[in-house]
């Protein structure tokens, strides 16, 4: 079975400075790799994904994500915070063992101080 | 464009009773999704259509849960026999086709509580 581990629940940053959150994943196969957010009272939004071809991902907003086969890490990133940034992020796993369904982690809220 | 619409938004219920909740996709969208998200979990799978077939229901929790799309486009989450267990925001996505590059689209979800 494919999972994702998101290794912190909360994540506090102050603004300008740069985000880690950070997942891992466990896939027998080579897998589908995305991160989604989501604003309060808002739908899920699709930040950026990996599908195999270049390993370093950029997504919206500034975002971007790193493949890592050797150490079965997806660690999404940014440079610079925004208060904007606020909300919940998800990793999520897809891929030939689960055919079309999204696998997602638990979640990490992000907290944008000021 | 319109996007993924949920109706209703919200949905409250006394246990026991039978639930409808409605997903009007993208239009276009051949591929149709349900999930549910329980409070501080990641949204789990459900069922998922291509057009008017259910292609993979495994992630329906029993029988109380069963899900249509006759015509392939709406589809209606229907759950019988609630339990307080079933509170939950119950999302719907939609995608261009059953292709894990096909970007899934959400919709607000509804969020289901059973007294």
């Amino acid at each position: 079975a494919q999972s994702v581990t998101q290794l912190d629940s909360h994540v506090s940053v102050s603004e300008g400075t740069p985000v880690l959150l950070r997942c891992n994943y466990s896939s027998s196969y080579s897998p589908s790799l995305f991160w989604y957010v989501q604003h309060p009272n808002k739908g899920l939004q699709l930040l950026l994904k990996y599908t195999s071809a270049a390993t370093l991902v950029k997504g919206i907003n500034g975002f971007e994500a790193e493949f890592k086969k050797s150490e079965t890490s997806f660690h999404l990133t940014k440079p610079s915070a925004h208060m904007s940034d606020a909300a919940e992020y998800f990793c999520v796993v897809s891929g030939p063992n689960s055919g079309y369904a999204l696998n997602f982690g638990k979640g990490t809220s992000l907290l944008v101080t000021p | 464009g319109a996007g993924v619409s949920q109706t209703p938004s919200n949905k409250v219920t006394e246990k026991g009773k039978y639930v409808e909740l409605r997903c009007d996709p993208i239009s276009g969208h051949t591929a149709l999704y349900w999930y549910r998200q329980s409070l501080g979990q990641g949204p789990e799978f459900l069922i998922y259509f291509q057009g008017t077939g259910a292609a993979d229901d495994s992630g329906l929790p029993n029988d109380r849960f069963f899900a249509v799309r006759p015509e392939g486009s709406v589809s209606t989450l229907k759950i019988q026999r609630t339990e307080r267990g079933d509170s939950a925001v119950y999302l719907c996505a939609s995608s261009l086709g059953l292709a894990v590059y096909n970007e899934q689209f959400f919709g607000p979800g509804t969020r289901l509580t059973v007294l």
